[in-house]
């Protein structure tokens, strides 16, 4: 089995932009999809990036995906940073018929 | 609109077995290409995968619950069930259903979320 590596917070101001990256242990990161949620405080996850690179209706286009196999990492970035985006990120893959979250990385937007 | 939701007891005995039902409703669960699954979040943590059945039955666990959990469906409901056996205090965890697959791969409806805890 493999894992997914985040980093545990990460912090920007308003207006910047927020990179997050998901390191996978063992196997390609290219081999299975990746997926980026958002779960804010007392809700459910949400996700805000499919299939590495694809945005769900609705999703702005402030986030974007992206896979980097020199890394073995997937990476969430968040262009022109909103108060509203300060929640908790998972990434999450899949691979043998086992599903895989990350640990989860803290966005604070100070 | 497809939507899950989760019902079944907040607080189980250690030891005990926790029991909880995903209603399915605005779709199918017999929705070809579809996976109904539960991830459960203990306080303050990350989301744990537990398990996913296929739309045909197919079954899938983590591994390090593998031996305490089974996955079924209820067709004629069109409700998917979990089972945890011998449960601990390590248990204790909102438990979330989810559906994903069919065109898009991703966790794409969740239900609200419960919080089973596991205490005498």
């Amino acid at each position: 089995n493999f894992m997914l590596t985040q980093p545990h917070s990460v912090s920007e101001s308003p207006g910047k932009t927020v990179t997050i990256s998901c390191t996978r242990t063992s196997g390609s990161i290219a081999t299975n999809y990746v997926q980026w949620y958002q779960q804010r405080p007392g809700s459910s996850p949400t996700a805000v990036i499919y299939e590495d690179d694809q945005r769900p209706s609705g999703v702005p286009d402030r986030f974007s995906g992206s896979i980097d196999t020199s890394s073995n990492s997937a990476s969430l970035k968040i262009s022109g940073l909103k108060t509203e985006d300060e929640a908790d990120y998972y990434c999450q893959s899949y691979d043998s018929s086992i599903w895989v979250f990350g640990g989860g990385t803290k966005l604070t937007v100070l | 609109q497809l939507q899950v939701q989760e019902s079944g007891p907040e607080l189980v005995k250690p030891s005990e077995s926790l029991s909880l039902t995903c209603t399915v409703s605005g779709g199918s669960i017999n929705s070809v290409g579809y996976y109904w699954g539960w991830i459960r979040q203990p306080p303050g943590k990350g989301l744990e995968w537990i398990a996913s059945i296929f739309y045909s039955g197919d079954t899938y666990y983590n591994s390090s619950l593998k031996s305490r959990v089974t996955i079924s469906i209820d067709r004629s409901k069109n409700q998917f069930s979990l089972k945890l056996k011998s449960v601990t205090a390590a248990d204790t965890a909102v438990y979330f259903c989810a559906t994903y697959g069919g065109s898009s791969e991703f966790f794409h409806h969740w239900g609200q979320g419960t919080l089973v805890t596991v205490s005498s």
